[in-house]
């Protein structure tokens, strides 16, 4: 079972931020926070990650709370483009052989 | 520098037919993972190589599936006798063996067992 839960929809305007909840409330000390997307008929794509700083790079943001049991993924500028469903997984990190596990995800609709 | 690549890109068969799904992962990646996906549905877990351990198969559904990587790069994954509810999309993904192992996924194999 996949150890966060996130809304399964949301809609954004195109042009604004777009702020993607997920809560992971279980997380343990060494687990990192990673999103992936996921845009119709492609495979996933790696967005961002963390471990309990707020990170950025020229995809998105990741802020994740003090006590780590939350985070947001922000697009500050949605396009269209940006239309997908939207995958929060908590993980090890180090070789640990550990597989992802996808939940359901948040179905984000960017509209015109 | 090139992606993760899967072949065949579709792939229809006949119930009770074996495929073969093949997977170039990124050059240097260590790390190779199987999931597929239904439609609508999450990715779920197939089988991890990484190196030259043995692979953890712990996610494979029944014994008509089997994988293998050659010299540590391309991977088949083997369905035998298909059923029509091995329908679905098999996606690869690789990673380095990083602390952070970020995974690239592959475009994925469609596959329709009629």
């Amino acid at each position: 079972d996949a150890k966060t839960t996130q809304p399964p929809s949301m809609d954004c305007a195109e042009g604004r931020a777009a702020n993607l909840p997920c809560n992971h409330s279980t997380i343990s000390g060494n687990e990192y926070v990673y999103w992936y997307r996921q845009i119709h008929s492609q495979g996933p794509q790696y967005i961002i990650h963390g471990l309990k700083n707020n990170e950025t790079n020229e995809m998105a943001s990741l802020i994740i709370t003090e006590d780590r049991k939350s985070s947001t993924l922000i697009l500050p500028h949605a396009t269209l483009r940006d239309t997908a469903v939207y995958y929060c997984i908590v993980r090890l990190g180090g070789n640990y052989g550990q597989n992802f596990v996808f939940g359901p995800g948040t179905r984000l609709s960017v509209l015109p | 520098g090139a992606g993760v690549s899967q072949s065949p890109s579709n792939k229809v068969t006949e119930k009770g037919k074996d495929v073969e799904l093949r997977c170039d992962p990124i050059s240097g990646h260590t790390a190779l993972y199987w999931y597929r996906q239904s439609l609508g549905q999450g990715l779920e877990f197939l089988i991890y190589f990484q190196g030259n351990s043995a692979p953890d198969k712990s996610g494979l559904p029944s014994d008509r599936f089997s994988a293998e990587r050659t010299g540590g790069s391309v991977s088949t994954l083997t369905i035998q006798r298909t059923q029509q509810e091995d329908s679905a999309v098999y996606l690869c993904a690789s990673s380095l063996t990083t602390e952070q192992e970020t995974q690239y996924f592959g475009p994925g194999t469609r596959l329709l067992v009629l």
